[in-house]
């Protein structure tokens, strides 16, 4: 069956600008997980959905990154004013379960600020 | 504090010869833990996974894990490598529980690069 799919694969920015990056979890996962990779680095956590609900934010570093999922399905982060650091692969997760660390993640999208 | 450390950041082995990547975790109780891939571009692809059970689990593509919970440890192995075994390699921890305020967030390691020698 299909896995987690994520679009697009590149994006390349100017700082400041608005970005969206898109999700598409597996269907009937109703878990949904975002990760930043930054270079040499393992994945860190972003944020959680449960349903359509962000159920943990923690990991969000800042208030320009916002993440939604209006109907329990696809989920798009959004970064306002984007800034070189945040130049990043961002992977998406989905799980059939509630709050297990078992995990299918996307490909991943590759963002660039320049 | 969480935490998932993989001491070697970069180890390169011989086609055909044995493989051992090292994983320690710091974490309250024992967690789950994982072991994922990933090629160049592509995402992370689950090796195995442990829960509970048998300490020795096996995986995919011929690797094998060993939990051992008094050295906080959980390191990978393969017996034989192969060359398309080249890749990046991170050790994750999850939560245990299912309670409302378990999120299954993953605490990954910075990962290993293996390179493999012909």
């Amino acid at each position: 069956g299909a896995g987690v799919s994520q679009t697009p694969s590149n994006k390349v920015t100017e700082k400041g600008k608005y970005v969206e990056l898109r999700c598409d979890p597996i269907s009937g996962h109703t878990a949904l997980y975002w990760y930043r990779q930054s270079l040499g680095q393992g994945p860190e956590f972003l944020i959680y959905f449960q349903g359509t609900g962000a159920a943990d934010d923690s990991g969000l570093p800042n208030d320009r990154f916002f993440a939604v999922r209006p109907e329990g399905s696809v989920s798009t982060l959004k970064i306002q004013r984007t800034e070189r650091g945040d130049s990043a692969v961002y992977l998406c997760a989905s799980s059939p379960l509630r709050g297990s660390p078992e995990q299918y993640f996307g490909p991943g999208t590759r963002l660039t600020v320049t | 504090a969480q935490s998932v450390t993989q001491p070697d950041i970069h180890i390169t082995v011989s086609e055909g010869a044995s493989l051992e990547l090292r994983c320690n975790y710091s974490y309250g109780a024992t967690p789950y833990l994982f072991w994922y891939v990933q090629s160049p571009g592509q995402g992370l692809q689950l090796l195995l996974k442990y829960f509970s059970g048998d300490t020795l689990v096996q995986g995919i593509k011929g690797f094998e894990a060993e939990f051992k919970r008094s050295q906080s440890s959980f390191n990978l192995r393969k017996p034989s490598v192969h060359w398309s075994d080249a890749a990046e390699y991170f050790c994750a921890v999850g939560a245990r529980g299912a309670g409302s305020s378990n999120t299954g967030k993953l605490i990954f390691g910075q990962g290993t690069t293996l390179q493999v020698k012909p």
